[in-house]
């Protein structure tokens, strides 16, 4: 079956520090990869995806590169600020399995000034 | 912009007892999805939709029933109620026509039963 696996947390850091969030995946066939956020009581939002080998997502200075050959789509951000605390989830999408999401268990990062 | 409204954001219900948790989104999303997230965990899907009249279950939907009688509605229904049923349960939209593959969650709905 389809699995993704992310680094447990709570990741504690101070502002202005280098943020990476390791995430793999296990999937039967060509997923699409995702990094959703969810801040403090609020819902998930898109935070970027890739939806082919080697592209890049990028959004609000985060980053994630999809590496087929490793089975990984690893969360990096080169200068975190106190309102990036929130909870990360890694994710993945088979279109062929009727568009649902597999989500890994989430990172939460907390940022201090 | 309304996008994914769900109600009510939180209920304290019962053992045994019934509820029905709403979901409505504006965007005129084919697909819907309903999720449930527990204390530290990552998202479970319980049922999904690809359309109005069309259901199907997910990951863990013992429990629960939902029904799609219109492309903006999915309703999830607790019937008997249990602690096991204590949650976060989030609903979700997607556009699946156009390739995006995003999906549009709500604010959430939190769940105790006891």
């Amino acid at each position: 079956g389809n699995s993704v696996t992310q680094m447990e947390g709570p990741v504690t850091l101070s502002e202005e520090a280098f943020l990476t969030i390791n995430c793999t995946y296990t999937a039967t066939g060509y997923p699409s990869l995702f990094w959703y956020v969810q801040y403090p009581g609020e819902g998930l939002q898109l935070l970027l995806k890739a939806t082919k080998a080697d592209d890049k997502g990028s959004n609000k200075g985060f980053e994630a590169t999809y590496r087929k050959e490793t089975t990984s789509f690893h969360l990096e951000k080169g200068s975190v600020q106190v309102s990036d605390s929130a909870v990360y989830f890694c994710a993945l999408l088979i279109k062929a399995a009727g568009n649902k999401l597999t989500f890994g268990g989430g990172t939460r990062v907390l940022v201090k000034p | 912009n309304a996008g994914v409204t769900q109600t009510p954001k939180f209920r304290i219900l019962k053992i045994g007892q019934s509820m029905t948790l709403q979901c409505t989104q504006d965007m005129n999303h084919n697909y819907m999805y309903w999720y449930r997230q527990d204390p530290g965990m990552g998202l479970k899907l319980i049922y999904y939709s690809v359309g109005a009249g069309i259901t199907d279950k997910g990951e863990v939907p013992n429990g629960y029933n939902v029904s799609r009688s219109t492309t903006e509605d999915f309703p999830l229904r607790l019937e008997l109620a249990a602690p096991s049923q204590t949650s976060v349960y989030f609903c979700a939209s997607q556009n699946a026509g156009t390739g995006e593959h995003e999906q549009y969650f709500g604010p959430g709905t939190r769940l105790t039963v006891t």
